[in-house]
């Protein structure tokens, strides 16, 4: 079956620190590859996705890029800031446009000043 | 964006009685809505997916007279937990998808259930 592994956390780096959060996968096929954000309080906000190989996701500064050869979806971020402080979680979809998500561990970091 | 809440955010109740959980999509008409669990230290796991207006399907291992699970309108699901124990506490998830076009998921914040 399908499974995504991610670094365990916490992670804790100063402000404008060099973030990288990996995540591997084992899926059958082609999968889809997300990153989800949860803030504290809030429910789990999609960060990026990528539906192919070689596909980069990006959005506030993050991106991630599937690799198929190493079926990983590392999470990157050049310059962390405070507000950055969440939990991020891997996840993926398989690849016959199932809506079902498989979920990593999640990763909290915390960003200090 | 697509806003989805929980009702309660944390709620405790005795061993042997039930609680019911809601799931709201507030600015959206969601076709299908999502459970979750997710114990600590661990990823989220799907429990069911409930389709309005239809029966909802489970997850191998979930039982599905002990997690009742009602999706009577496009904004509104319930997750009921029957006869709880003290191995039910967990933080139980929901989340929505709006129509057939996307398939992104919108979550809500989650409920903490303790039981006693």
């Amino acid at each position: 079956g399908n499974s995504v592994t991610q670094m365990e956390g916490p992670v804790t780096l100063s402000e404008e620190a060099f973030l990288t959060i990996n995540c591997t996968y084992t899926a059958t096929g082609y999968p889809s590859l997300f990153w989800y954000v949860q803030y504290p309080g809030e429910g789990l906000q999609l960060l990026l996705k990528a539906t192919k190989a070689d596909d980069k996701g990006s959005n506030k500064g993050f991106e991630a890029t599937y690799r198929k050869e190493t079926t990983s979806f590392h999470l990157e971020k050049g310059s962390v800031q405070v507000s950055d402080s969440a939990v991020y979680f891997c996840a993926l979809s398989d690849s016959f446009g199932n809506e079902k998500l498989t979920f990593g561990t999640g990763t909290r970091l915390t960003i200090i000043p | 964006g697509a806003v989805v809440s929980q009702h309660p955010s944390r709620v405790i109740c005795k061993s042997g009685t039930s609680v019911k959980i809601e799931c709201r999509s507030l600015d959206f008409q969601a076709t299908t809505m999502f459970w979750y669990r997710q114990f600590p230290k661990q990823s989220l796991m799907l429990m069911a997916t409930s389709n309005e207006g239809s029966k909802a399907t489970y997850e191998q291992g979930v039982e599905k007279d002990k997690f009742l699970i009602n999706h009577a309108s496009l904004t509104l699901s319930t997750l009921t937990v029957t006869s709880a124990h003290p191995e039910d506490s967990s933080f139980y998830i929901c989340s929505a998808r709006a129509g057939t076009v996307s398939y992104e998921q919108y979550f809500g914040p989650g409920t903490r259930l303790t039981v006693t």
